[in-house]
């Protein structure tokens, strides 16, 4: 069964480093999501990304993050100078279709295992 | 905002025993969804119920969702051991975001 993967499984970075985070989304999906959970808590929608751009982003989301697809297979989640309170658990998530619509949408997210972010 | 919430915080049961867990809701949704996490693992995607339906079901899951009240359930019948992890319910109004509740620890015990 097709499944989404992401790399590292945990990623150890000093505080102001750039991290990359890397995630293969399901080949025949068009939707492709980031959320984070920090320890304890809720699961927290970072962005969403669809035909080559952003389609939302969250209040987290904001100039130290980025996202690309620099190629036909690879999502990636970039924090130019990670701090701290970074530290979480980051998902990546894709789906076949959006949830944006005026009738009753379907939209079936599959998350991947997650990377372990830890800032020092 | 929407925002789901799960009860109880921790359930936990015998084996072979019925689990039920709620989640509730403030706005307008499109659909709901359940998901499972084992400790310290990724979301496991169970069940997606739509703002027109009241009931679903997956082998041993069944998914009620009352948009009246603004809330769901997910009932987990004959649990096992393995059952044990995190639930979470998602959910989904006009825009592409999930907004997850605080979920639910279901301990079940052998």
């Amino acid at each position: 069964e097709p499944e989404v993967t992401q790399t590292p499984s945990h990623q150890v970075t000093q505080m102001g480093q750039e991290v990359i985070l890397r995630c293969v989304p399901i080949s025949n999906h068009l939707y492709f999501y980031w959320y984070r959970q920090i320890l304890g808590q809720k699961v927290e929608f970072l962005v969403s990304f669809y035909n080559n751009e952003i389609s939302e982003k969250s209040e987290i989301f904001d100039d130290q993050f980025s996202v690309e697809r620099p190629d036909g297979s690879n999502f990636t989640l970039k924090i130019r100078s990670t701090k701290l309170e970074d530290s979480a658990m980051y998902f990546c998530a894709s789906s076949e279709e959006g949830g944006g619509y005026t009738w009753v949408g379907y939209n079936e997210q599959f998350f991947g295992p997650g990377t372990r972010l830890t800032v020092l | 905002s929407q925002q789901g919430e799960e009860d109880p915080q921790a359930l936990s049961i015998q084996e072979g025993e019925n689990a039920t867990m709620n989640c509730s809701y403030k706005t307008s949704i499109n659909n709901l969804q359940w998901y499972r996490q084992n400790s310290g693992r990724g979301l496991v995607h169970l069940i997606l119920i739509r703002s027109n339906e009241r009931e679903k079901h997956s082998g041993r899951l069944r998914v009620t969702l009352d948009t009246s009240k603004k809330s769901s359930s997910l009932l987990i019948t004959a649990s096992r051991a393995a059952d044990t992890a995190s639930y979470f319910c998602a959910s989904q109004g006009g825009s592409e975001k999930l907004v997850f509740g605080k979920g639910t620890k279901l301990t079940v015990n052998p």
